[in-house]
């Protein structure tokens, strides 16, 4: 079985501070992990996906994620806030179950960028 | 290259009725994978298909059912609507060669259901 915990439901910066989004993960096998966006009344945009080349993944819009074995991790990051990154971002992990492959989705963690 | 549609946009139910749901594949993809993401959650797996068969699906009862057809787009149906089935439904397909962890899923916009 594979889970995803995502620490913080909600997380605010300024504009121009760092992002930092946790995702710790627990899988039998390997892992293949994902970030998502979600922007307010649309679906998901992959920013970015581990599978198992590089350890330090670079996505879209800047963005980031490290994946840590040993700590289970793959946080998400981005040196410099932009009031557009105010979004609900969610870590998935992939599975092979019998022949195909899903995603198991963390609960979310909504980036709040003030001013 | 068109991305993955879904339609209708919004909906809304009662309970005890039925609704059906429908999604457009991008183009060359050839499996569709259902979600519902309720309000506050991350998306949960409803169930998969693959040239027009399931192949997986998530810890969802049979009253959610579903079709893929030659064109690779589907339908989610739902039956016996209940309060808790008030959710976005997302669509997402992707372009599985041999059901491989790394297939890219593309999502839809989703549909929100409300079911009163």
């Amino acid at each position: 079985a594979q889970s995803v915990t995502q620490l913080g439901s909600h997380v605010s910066v300024s504009e121009g501070a760092l992002v930092l989004l946790r995702c710790n993960y627990s899988s039998s096998v390997p892992p293949y992990l994902f970030w998502y966006v979600q922007y307010p009344n649309q679906g998901l945009q992959l920013l970015l996906k581990y599978t198992s080349a590089a350890t330090l993944v670079k996505g879209i819009n800047g963005f980031e994620a490290e994946f840590k074995k040993s700590e289970t991790s793959f946080h998400l990051t981005k040196p410099s806030a932009h009031m557009s990154d105010a979004a609900e971002y969610f870590c998935a992990v992939s599975g092979a179950v019998s022949g195909y492959s899903t995603l198991t989705f963390g609960k979310g963690t909504m980036l709040l960028v003030s001013p | 290259e068109t991305g993955v549609t879904q339609s209708p946009t919004h909906l809304i139910k009662t309970r005890g009725q039925q609704v059906t749901l429908r999604c457009s594949s991008q183009s060359g993809h050839n499996t569709v994978s259902w979600y519902q993401q309720a309000l506050g959650q991350g998306p949960q797996f409803i169930f998969q298909y693959y040239r027009e068969e399931e192949n997986g699906r998530g810890n969802f009862p049979p009253r959610f059912s579903g079709l893929q057809f030659p064109n690779y787009s589907s339908e989610l149906n739902v039956n016996a609507l209940e309060l808790d089935d008030s959710a976005l439904y997302l669509c997402a397909s992707s372009l599985a060669l041999s059901g491989s962890v790394s297939d890219e899923q593309f999502f839809g916009p989703g549909t929100r259901l409300t079911v009163l």
